[in-house]
């Protein structure tokens, strides 16, 4: 079974700066997407950026990026410019891409990181 | 339309009653979810509908209970629920597994309090 581990439990950045919020993930497959969303206090769950395992090329969503390393099985997000909407619960998930598996299509989610935006 | 909705925001209800929760998209998806989730916790995977058929049941209790009536609609109907049932509840939809960017939209949720 895959696992998602998000190591940091809560993080703070100034307004204005840049937050890497870390992600790791244990899988023996090779086709699989990773997600980030994000939960604000008003609890709906918004798509962040997407990750296609089979694309070298980093993922970029106007001030959203991610470092996909494959190999290190890590996937961390990056948010230059930060801003006082930017505050949410952050969660990091995994879907199995390889057909007949008994996680197919299914998200695994990590524990998610708390993120605090000061002004 | 690339919103996925659901009633009531709100629900409070004793261990006897029966009750039930609405989910709705318009966006075309075939896969529709169902979630529980604890405050400050990860969502927990309850039901996936696939074409309107019942494709995965995590071991959920049967005092919570799917249904599908359409491509665009999801039920969660609930009986004789106890009190570690208050949750945050979920929906969401995607394309069907398989398809490139299917991606699951969430819905804001329906916050249970069982009493």
């Amino acid at each position: 079974a895959q696992t998602v581990t998000q190591s940091q439990p809560e993080m703070s950045v100034q307004e204005a700066e840049t937050v890497t919020l870390s992600c790791t993930y244990d899988t023996s497959e090779s086709d699989y997407y990773l997600f980030w969303y994000k939960q604000p206090p008003s609890r709906q769950m918004i798509l962040v950026i997407r990750q296609e395992a089979y694309k070298q090329q980093n993922a970029t969503e106007n001030r959203f990026s991610v470092n996909f390393q494959k190999a290190a099985k890590s996937f961390s997000l990056k948010i230059s410019d930060s801003q006082l909407g930017d505050a949410a619960m952050y969660f990091c998930a995994y879907r199995s891409e390889e057909a007949g598996g008994t996680s197919y299509g299914k998200l695994t989610f990590g524990q998610g990181t708390i993120l605090t935006v000061h002004p | 339309d690339t919103e996925v909705t659901q009633t009531p925001k709100h629900l409070v209800m004793g261990m006897t009653n029966k009750k039930s929760l609405k989910c709705e998209q318009h966006m075309g998806h075939r896969a529709m979810y169902w979630y529980k989730q604890k405050a400050k916790k990860p969502p927990e995977l309850m039901f996936v509908y696939s074409y309107e058929k019942l494709s995965i049941n995590e071991s959920v209790p049967s005092r919570f209970s799917p249904e599908c009536p359409n491509s665009s609609l999801l039920n969660l109907h609930l009986h004789a629920l106890q009190p570690e049932d208050s949750a945050l509840y979920l929906c969401a939809s995607s394309l069907p597994e398989g398809v490139a960017y299917n991606e699951q939209f969430f819905g804001p949720g329906t916050r249970l309090t069982v009493l």
